[in-house]
């Protein structure tokens, strides 16, 4: 099984400040899928970015980025100009484009936004 | 509105007693998904579906067992629930042919205590 890594169990940032929360993954394979899902207090998972492994080009969404690192194996979530409504609960999210569907999660970052 | 639910969403019970948790969803998906998630571990794979007839376990599913009633409903059963089952379920959709990412859609999530 994959394993992904969220090594910043929390992370805090100033509103309008930009922050970068951290994630590792372990694979041997070569084509994947990456996600990002925010969960806010409200407990609902929601999607914020996806990145393929074939494209070289770091998705945006907005005020959310990514950095992509194939080689490292590392794919890090930027979220610039923080709002109060970033505070969440992050999750990192692997998938496999051969294997089945199976979604493999991290642990998640915790991010608390400071007035 | 396409939507993913799960009933009920919050629940208590007792050692010993089989209780059922139900997902729909109306996307037309054709993917159903069981995770649980506690607190530190992030989300982990109970059972998956990827067709009525197609039932997969999944990282964690001993204790567990589910039933795809129609494409449209997937159900999780405890038979006989212990108090380290309690967390917070989630239901999830996704479907192969609208998108290369695949990605997965939530429900509001059924948060479980076991006394």
């Amino acid at each position: 099984a994959q394993t992904v890594t969220q090594s910043q169990p929390e992370m805090s940032v100033q509103e309008a400040e930009t922050v970068t929360l951290s994630c590792t993954y372990d694979t041997s394979e070569s084509d994947y899928y990456l996600f990002w899902y925010k969960q806010p207090p409200s407990r609902q998972m929601i999607l914020v970015i996806r990145q393929e492994a074939y494209k070289q080009q770091n998705a945006t969404e907005n005020r959310f980025s990514v950095n992509f690192q194939k080689a490292a194996k590392s794919f890090s979530l930027k979220i610039s100009d923080s709002q109060l409504g970033d505070a969440a609960m992050y999750f990192c999210a692997y998938r496999s484009a051969n294997t089945g569907n199976q979604f493999y999660f991290g642990t998640g970052t915790s991010l608390t936004v400071i007035p | 509105d396409a939507d993913v639910t799960q009933t009920p969403r919050n629940r208590i019970t007792k050692t010993g007693k089989r209780i059922m948790l139900e997902c729909s969803q109306t996307k037309g998906h054709d993917r159903m998904y069981w995770y649980r998630q506690d607190p530190g571990l992030g989300l982990r794979l109970i059972y998956y579906s990827f067709d009525v007839k197609d039932i997969n376990k999944g990282e964690i599913s001993d204790g567990y067992s589910v039933s795809r009633q129609a494409q449209a409903k997937f159900s999780l059963s405890l038979e006989s629930a212990i108090p380290n089952q309690t967390a917070l379920y989630f239901c999830a959709t996704s479907d192969r042919w609208k998108s290369s990412y695949n990605e997965q859609f939530f429900g509001p999530g059924t948060r479980l205590t076991v006394l």
